[in-house]
């Protein structure tokens, strides 16, 4: 079945404990990339990878990194999370960037993290 | 960066048809307009893509007029599943490849 699988589903951690949200993606997929959501902020986006190698920020990428060594996998790491880091977070694939007919995003389950 | 601008909420009873409007008066030639469908505590899920004109599939229709600076979601005969948050998207060609949602809008049906 074709899909992207986040873990965990759901975090409860400590303001400085370094973790990391796995983001993975069974469809071959170039582009990755995470949001996190906050009610009546909508969708944000943290980072996004363009391929292998390849990360660029978003919108909101303070706190937050990311790596892309395989093509499937594209974790989140929070070196020091902070309790303003506490949301909903989600993982994102699209067969490449850009406009195209066929482009659409396919959505991970998404992690929910509490920083406390 | 183009930006759309959507209603917060919209309500309406199962049956009817439900038309939600998006701006976006600094659309880039190139860009496509997206629109994805979010239920509580779910991903997004795409609905339907467009350029210009109209075009229809399955679950909606999206009417783009001559101009493009706005696009109408059109959903026929709601059901209380339909209850959701639908965004907006532009696919920008011109903004790194960033993405930017809104807020979206938070449809209600109700029977």
């Amino acid at each position: 079945e074709a899909q992207v699988t986040q873990n965990p589903r759901y975090l409860i951690t400590v303001t400085g404990k370094k973790l990391t949200v796995t983001c993975s993606q069974n469809m071959n997929h170039e582009y990755m990339s995470w949001y996190r959501q906050d009610p009546g902020l909508g969708l944000r986006q943290i980072y996004y990878s363009m391929n292998v190698e390849v990360t660029d920020k978003g919108d909101v990428p303070e706190g937050y990194k990311v790596s892309r060594k395989e093509k499937r996998n594209f974790p989140l790491i929070l070196e020091s999370p902070s309790p303003n880091q506490t949301s909903l977070y989600f993982c994102a694939s699209s067969i490449r960037a850009g406009p195209d007919p066929n482009n659409e995003q396919f959505f991970g389950p998404g992690t929910r993290l509490t920083v406390l | 960066l183009a930006k759309t601008t959507q209603p917060i909420s919209m309500d309406s009873y199962e049956g009817q048809e439900v038309n939600i409007t998006c701006s976006h008066n600094n659309i880039a030639t190139n860009d496509y307009i997206t629109w994805y469908q979010q239920f509580p505590s779910q991903g997004p899920r795409f609905i339907i893509q467009g350029y210009k004109t109209k075009v229809t599939n399955e679950v909606a229709s999206l009417f783009i007029p001559a101009d493009r600076k706005s696009s109408t979601l059109s959903l026929p005969r709601v059901s209380l599943s339909d209850t959701a948050v639908y965004y907006c998207l532009l696919i920008l060609t011109g903004g790194g490849n960033k993405l930017t949602f809104g807020t979206g809008t938070q449809l209600k049906v109700e029977l």
